[in-house]
């Protein structure tokens, strides 16, 4: 079974652009949670999705966005760039929500380096 | 509001040697408690999960957790460390009300040989 699968590895970007990650999750998983892992706030819940709805979000502001599709990927977008927003971007899902305490399965994360 | 304290930010120990990192969360009830573990460059891994009933519960490469209400505590041992165990360590705490993993700060394990 595929495990979760985040593209690019890598991303390099500039201040004030915006940008777009993709999370597809384990094969059967409908919840997409997002994290953001720096080594300053370590992890960080961005927020979550079960069957295309946001049921949570965490403390960042509105330029962090992102959405679940109807085949339970997801997408990730933060727009207008600040060089804070450098981190490793981690993607995790699992069978039910995070309230029910199911176990979260990562990917190995996006790299996004801001210059 | 929820917390996870990891108060061991680094441990050094030698190959074949016991380990017990240590993990504290702030909550009144009993949460759903989660040890990851991850390596350079890769995401989380499970090791092992406590939701309820015996309070030792096992998991993947030899680990062991145990929870203890009566301290707050769930701390993650192995009785003999493999130089392949170096990695960072994470506690995770899910209230059943939550909607939310809350992370520790992380442990980084060294092993020396």
């Amino acid at each position: 079974k595929a495990g979760v699968t985040q593209t690019p590895r890598y991303l390099i970007k500039t201040r004030g652009q915006q940008v777009t990650l993709s999370c597809s999750p384990i094969s059967g998983h409908r919840s997409v949670s997002w994290y953001q892992q720096t080594p300053g706030q370590g992890l960080q819940f961005l927020f979550e999705y079960f069957s295309e709805t946001q049921r949570n979000k965490g403390n960042f502001p509105g330029r962090f966005s992102g959405r679940q599709f109807s085949n339970s990927r997801s997408e990730m977008n933060v727009s207008t760039l600040e060089l804070g927003d450098s981190a490793l971007y981690l993607c995790a899902s699992s069978l039910g929500t995070v309230a029910d305490g199911q176990p979260q399965h990562f990917g190995d994360g996006t790299r996004l380096s801001i210059l | 509001a929820q917390s996870v304290t990891q108060p061991d930010i680094h441990i050094t120990v030698s190959e074949g040697a016991s380990l017990e990192l240590r993990c504290n969360y702030s909550y009144g009830a009993t949460p759903y408690l989660f040890w990851y573990v991850q390596s350079p460059g890769q995401g989380l891994q499970l090791l092992l999960k406590y939701f309820s009933g015996d309070t030792l519960v096992q998991g993947i490469k030899g680990f062991e957790a145990e929870f203890k209400r009566s301290q707050s505590s769930f701390n993650l041992r192995k009785p003999s460390v493999h130089w392949s165990d170096a990695a960072e360590y994470f506690c995770a705490v899910v209230t059943n009300t939550g909607n939310q993993f809350y992370f520790g700060t992380g442990t980084s394990l060294t092993v020396i040989p």
